[in-house]
């Protein structure tokens, strides 16, 4: 079946700019997480969404950072006036939920690149 | 910082010999799972082991928890070249991984 989608593959903006990043998690997956990883770097949590609950934004690293989950399926990440050290492929998971909420289903990533 | 924390950084081997990595943790957990990531496949789900577990077995990977320790094994036998891959450990909660463990298998 199909798996973790997201858009787009690649990114390049100018600093400064503002760029939205989209995840289509697996049919039927209750939770969804961001990550984001930098070169050479292990995977950074940054947010997660689990059914109808309010998200666990404790891994955002600036305000200008922030996420939405609409009817529980497609995500958003939007960062603000881009900076170069938010560049790094932005990862997203989804998973089941239940006993297998832990056991995440990663998408190929959106590489970001700010200049 | 990161909960978990793999070692060796990089591990290079011929193909046929087992692989052994290790990932240690700072606080409790409910379960540690091992994630592989390559080029052609991204991050993949490879085990995860409940705190309640020892040892778990899937295929030719076998997995430890020493929860006293707060460390992990991942055993890999009789690799191949395509087990070359960097390899992560994360904990629950919010998996916070860490750099992994780059593995070379070589032909």
């Amino acid at each position: 079946g199909a798996g973790v989608s997201q858009s787009p593959s690649n990114k390049v903006t100018e600093k400064g700019k503002d760029v939205e990043l989209r995840c289509d998690p697996i049919s039927g997956h209750t939770a969804l997480y961001w990550y984001r990883q930098s070169l050479g770097q292990g995977l950074e949590f940054l947010i997660y969404f689990q059914g109808n609950s309010a998200p666990d934004k404790s891994g955002l690293p600036s305000d200008r950072f922030s996420a939405e989950r609409t009817g529980g399926s497609v995500s958003t990440l939007t960062i603000q006036r881009t900076q170069q050290e938010d560049s790094a492929v932005y990862l997203c998971a989804s998973s089941p939920g239940g006993r297998s909420i832990y056991e995440q289903y990663f998408g190929p990533g959106t590489r970001l690149t700010v200049t | 910082s990161q909960q978990g924390e793999e070692d060796p950084q990089a591990l290079s081997i011929q193909e046929g010999e087992n692989a052994t990595m290790n990932c240690s943790y700072k606080t409790s957990i409910n379960n540690l799972q091992w994630y592989r990531q390559n080029s052609g496949r991204g991050l993949v789900h490879l085990i995860l082991i409940r705190s309640n577990e020892r040892e778990k077995h899937s295929g030719r990977l076998r997995v430890t928890l020493d929860t006293s320790k707060k460390s992990s094994s991942l055993l890999i036998t009789a690799s191949r070249a395509a087990d070359t891959a960097s390899y992560f450990c994360a904990t629950d909660g919010k998996l916070v991984f860490g750099k992994g463990t780059k593995l070379t298998v070589n032909p």
